[in-house]
């Protein structure tokens, strides 16, 4: 089975800076999807961004970027001018590309966001 | 669009009690999933529906869970004589085919005292 990893149990951003979360993966498969969600508090999750593992392009949506490096089987997430609503729980996920119907998440991040 | 709905969000019982947990997904949406979440934790996969017919079931799913999505719309997810180990928060979510993104409901709260 597909295992996620994010080594960082909680992280710390200053308000305005940038900060990037880690997540590794284990897979035999060479098609697939990443993604990374966001859980703030007492709220449901929802989708920041989402990778093809086929497509060698970063995807990039406003303040949120990714670094794919699909040999390391890497996936960071970089958030940019940190503001105080992107504290939360960041999950990485990862999707097979034909079983679709599982996702297996990391064990999350959580962010706090400091003014 | 109203999003995943799912009641309720909090539930208090007893170890030995049955309790049924519902969601309803996004109206067109065809895929509706059931995660479990406990503390510390990213949401573990239980089980899938594709419109009615339950396609997959994790190995979590002890034969004490049941889920059922009779008519292709809302979903019930059924824990009979539930323990203290049922203590999570039982997630929701649903996608349209073809579609890589999975919405998510606020999830049901168990605590199982």
């Amino acid at each position: 089975a597909q295992t996620v990893t994010q080594s960082q149990p909680e992280m710390s951003v200053q308000e305005a800076e940038t900060v990037t979360l880690s997540c590794t993966y284990d897979t035999s498969e060479s098609d697939y999807y990443l993604f990374w969600y966001k859980q703030p508090p007492s709220r449901q999750m929802i989708l920041v961004i989402r990778q093809e593992a086929y497509k060698q392009q970063n995807a990039t949506e406003n303040r949120f970027s990714v670094n794919f490096q699909k040999a390391a089987k890497s996936f960071s997430l970089k958030i940019s001018d940190s503001q105080l609503g992107d504290a939360a729980m960041y999950f990485c996920a990862y999707r097979s590309f034909y079983n679709f119907n599982k996702f297996y998440f990391g064990s999350g991040t959580k962010l706090n966001v400091k003014p | 669009d109203t999003g995943v709905s799912q009641d309720p969000r909090h539930k208090i019982t007893k170890r030995g009690q049955n309790v049924t947990f519902r969601c309803d997904p996004i109206s067109e949406h065809n895929r509706l999933y059931w995660y479990r979440q406990t503390l510390g934790q990213g949401p573990e996969f239980l089980t899938y529906f594709q419109n009615e017919a339950q396609l997959e079931k994790s190995r979590l799913l002890s034969d004490r869970f049941s889920a059922e999505r009779p008519k292709g719309s809302f979903s019930t997810l059924e824990i009979q004589r539930t323990e203290q180990g049922d203590s999570a928060m039982y997630l929701c979510a649903s996608s349209q085919a073809g579609n890589h993104e999975q919405y998510f409901g606020p999830g049901t709260r168990l605590t199982v005292t």
